[in-house]
């Protein structure tokens, strides 16, 4: 069975350092990788997704991320937080026959100090 | 643009009653699903729907029933509501192709005392 870790629960950042937020999947085949942000009040958004093709992926908001085959990882990334970027992020992993299949990590919670 | 709208925000249930909470997209979408988010469990997926008169169970069905009679609805029952419904609720919508992205609606909040 598929599953997303995300080791950590609480990441505390300075405004204007970078980020890096970490995933690992477990999936038998070539993954669909998602990363989505949800700020409190609020659904999910997508940040940016993994299909195929070039490793390095661009999202919304400056961030990026990037999929590593060999070691089962899709970590997010930002080289400068601002105040308005914490918020819950949750990585997810899919199948390519569709959303019923994505399972979601437990969210890593950013809070970002002035 | 709406998206995915979901009512109420808010539901405060006794151990027993029922209710629907509401789901609606007016994007088209054939693809439907609601989730629901309890602190360090993440999203677990309900039910699922990939058209009108489909449905599907998805990770935790048992307590909740849905029908999809329109492509724009997907209501989610609780029939006798248990503490352990105690959750935040999503739902969410998509096209079928498989690059289009989730949109999730803002989410119902229900406590069952």
């Amino acid at each position: 069975a598929q599953s997303v870790t995300q080791p950590d629960i609480h990441i505390t950042v300075s405004e204007g350092a970078s980020l890096e937020l970490r995933c690992n999947y477990s999936y038998g085949a070539t993954p669909y990788l998602f990363w989505y942000v949800q700020s409190p009040g609020q659904g999910l958004q997508l940040l940016l997704k993994y299909f195929s093709g070039d490793t390095l992926v661009q999202g919304i908001k400056g961030f990026e991320a990037e999929f590593k085959r060999s070691q089962s990882s899709f970590n997010l990334r930002k080289p400068s937080v601002h105040w308005s970027d914490a918020a819950e992020y949750f990585c997810a992993v899919g199948a390519s026959s569709g959303y019923s299949t994505l399972t979601f990590g437990k969210g890593t919670m950013l809070l970002v100090s002035p | 643009n709406a998206g995915v709208t979901q009512t109420p925000k808010f539901q405060v249930l006794k151990t027993g009653q029922s209710m629907t909470l509401q789901c609606a997209q007016d994007m088209n979408h054939e693809y439907m699903s609601w989730y629901r988010q309890d602190p360090g469990m993440g999203l677990r997926l309900i039910h699922y729907s990939v058209g009108a008169g489909i449905t599907d169970q998805g990770e935790v069905p048992n307590g909740y029933n849905v029908s999809r009679s329109t492509t724009e609805d997907f209501p989610l029952r609780l029939l006798s509501a248990a503490p352990s419904q105690t959750s935040v609720y999503f739902c969410a919508s998509s096209l079928q192709r498989n690059n289009s992205p989730l949109h999730f609606g803002n989410g119902t909040r229900l406590t069952v005392t």
